[in-house]
């Protein structure tokens, strides 16, 4: 089973500031990476597949990188919507596997 | 626009069985292009991938819950449904159904709004 970190546990960011998302996998997983956002009381919602695509409806300032083990994700300049939880989930291989999570809190 | 709405019991005691139905609606379940999955989350923890099925019956389940999981699919009701049986408190959860693309290993777009599922006598 391939094992996706993500750090920082918690994001601390003032709107309109640069957020920037870690997750690393245990095992190459290519480009074969997703982001999901999540907020209270909702299901997940997918913003970046093949590690750097925005799904359909995602703003611009969402931005996805990295390939094999390192992937980041960027929210250029954080709006009031964006505070939640982000999720990274690898496809690569069975079975799949979602990291742990980043809290991205108002500072 | 494609909707998932997860349905079933919110109660279920130890040792039982959960099951939960997954209506599919706007779109086919038997489109060739898709799979269909089911994710669980713990009250404030993380998403645990359960299984993947395709219309023609294909499943892919988590080695963790395999001995326990069964999902099946209902194609003249647009459904696909989970089962897992002698549940303790640690299945306790919200149970998300979602889309997934494509027959390998793949991303989920949308998700279902979720069903919370407690296991407790």
């Amino acid at each position: 089973e391939i094992v996706m970190t993500q750090s920082p546990v918690t994001l601390s960011v003032s709107p309109g500031e640069r957020a920037t998302l870690s997750c690393r996998a245990s095992q190459s997983v290519s480009s074969n990476l997703a982001w999901y956002q999540q907020k209270p009381g909702q299901a997940p919602r997918l913003l970046i597949y093949g590690a750097s695509t925005r799904a359909t409806g995602i703003p611009a300032r969402f931005s996805g990188s990295g390939s094999g083990t390192e992937f980041t994700l960027t929210i250029s300049s954080l709006q009031s919507e964006d505070f939640a939880v982000y999720y990274c989930q690898q496809y690569n291989n069975w079975p799949l596997t979602f990291g742990g999570g980043t809290k991205v809190e108002i500072k | 626009q494609l909707q998932l709405q997860e349905s079933g019991p919110g109660l279920v005691k130890p040792s039982e069985t959960l099951s939960l139905t997954c209506t599919v609606s706007g779109g086919s379940i038997t489109s060739s292009s898709y799979y269909w999955g089911w994710i669980r989350q713990p009250p404030g923890k993380g998403l645990e991938w359960i299984g993947t099925i395709y219309y023609s019956g294909s499943t892919y389940y988590n080695p963790s819950l395999k001995s326990r999981v069964t999902i099946s699919v209902d194609t003249s009701k647009n459904q696909f449904s989970l089962k897992l049986t002698s549940v303790t408190a640690a299945d306790t959860a919200v149970y998300y159904c979602a889309r997934s693309y494509g027959g390998n290993p793949n991303w989920f777009d949308p998700w279902g709004q979720g069903t919370l599922v407690t296991v407790s006598s």
